[in-house]
């Protein structure tokens, strides 16, 4: 079946940078892209962009564009998320997801990042 | 950016009762040459990430129950659950993948009355 399990939680100071890993098992790990989003505490979800890992190729959303890095190593099935700069409303669950096509279906368990001095 | 507006934020059903989840774009998810409304409908529920339910407007995913229904075209969506369940407990997300950037509404929550 499809997994995507993600890092553990992190804590970071502000203006440092956090990088978000998520391993895919079930499936073929290029076949499909990769979106990240995220969720502030107690708030909606936010798209942050994909990555396709069998290119490489990636779209941000524009709010995050020069801050964010999504790549991925298909040696070991895993895509990752850097943010950089972080800020206090950066704190929120990341988590990884998968396509099926233009929709997502799978996604990870999330992962707390909390960006505090 | 196209901006996903749902109503009502929150909403009381009595068990066994029908709930209904209203989504709006501020411009058309319809891609003509296909004819598929690229809206898409999730569920959360506390601690959990999303579980999609609904894609291309009205495909229900699979193992989700047939109580869960989606219609609409263009700009206006529905979201309706025929009996509610003491497991639909959760907040309702609906998602355009239209266009970059993906957007979602900003969720609407839903209780047991």
């Amino acid at each position: 079946q499809v997994q995507l399990v993600q890092s553990a939680a992190e804590v970071k100071k502000p203006g440092a940078s956090v990088k978000v890993s998520c391993k895919a098992s079930g499936y073929s790990f290029t076949n499909y892209y990769i979106h990240w989003v995220r969720q502030a505490p107690g708030q909606g979800l936010e798209w942050m962009g994909w990555i396709n890992p069998d290119s490489g190729g990636t779209n941000y959303a524009q709010k995050f564009q020069g801050r964010v890095t999504m790549t991925r190593d298909m040696s070991i099935s895993t895509a990752y998320m850097e943010l950089s700069r972080l800020r206090s409303d950066d704190t929120a669950v990341y988590y990884c997801a998968r396509a099926r096509g233009d929709y997502v279906v799978f996604w990870g368990q999330g992962a707390l990042v909390t960006v505090s001095s | 950016d196209i901006v996903m507006t749902q109503s009502p934020d929150s909403l009381a059903v009595s068990l066994g009762e029908r709930a209904t989840i209203n989504c709006k774009s501020s411009q058309g998810v319809l891609y003509s040459s296909n004819n598929k409304n690229y809206l898409a409908w999730y569920q959360q529920k506390p601690g959990q990430p999303p579980k999609l339910l609904i894609y291309w407007a009205s495909t229900r995913e699979s193992g989700v129950p047939d109580r869960f229904s989606g219609s609409g075209s263009g700009t206006d969506f529905t979201l309706t659950i025929s009996s509610l369940q003491a497991e639909d407990v959760a907040v309702y997300y609906c998602q355009q993948y239209y266009t970059i950037p993906i957007t979602f509404g900003q969720g609407t929550r839903l209780e047991i009355k």
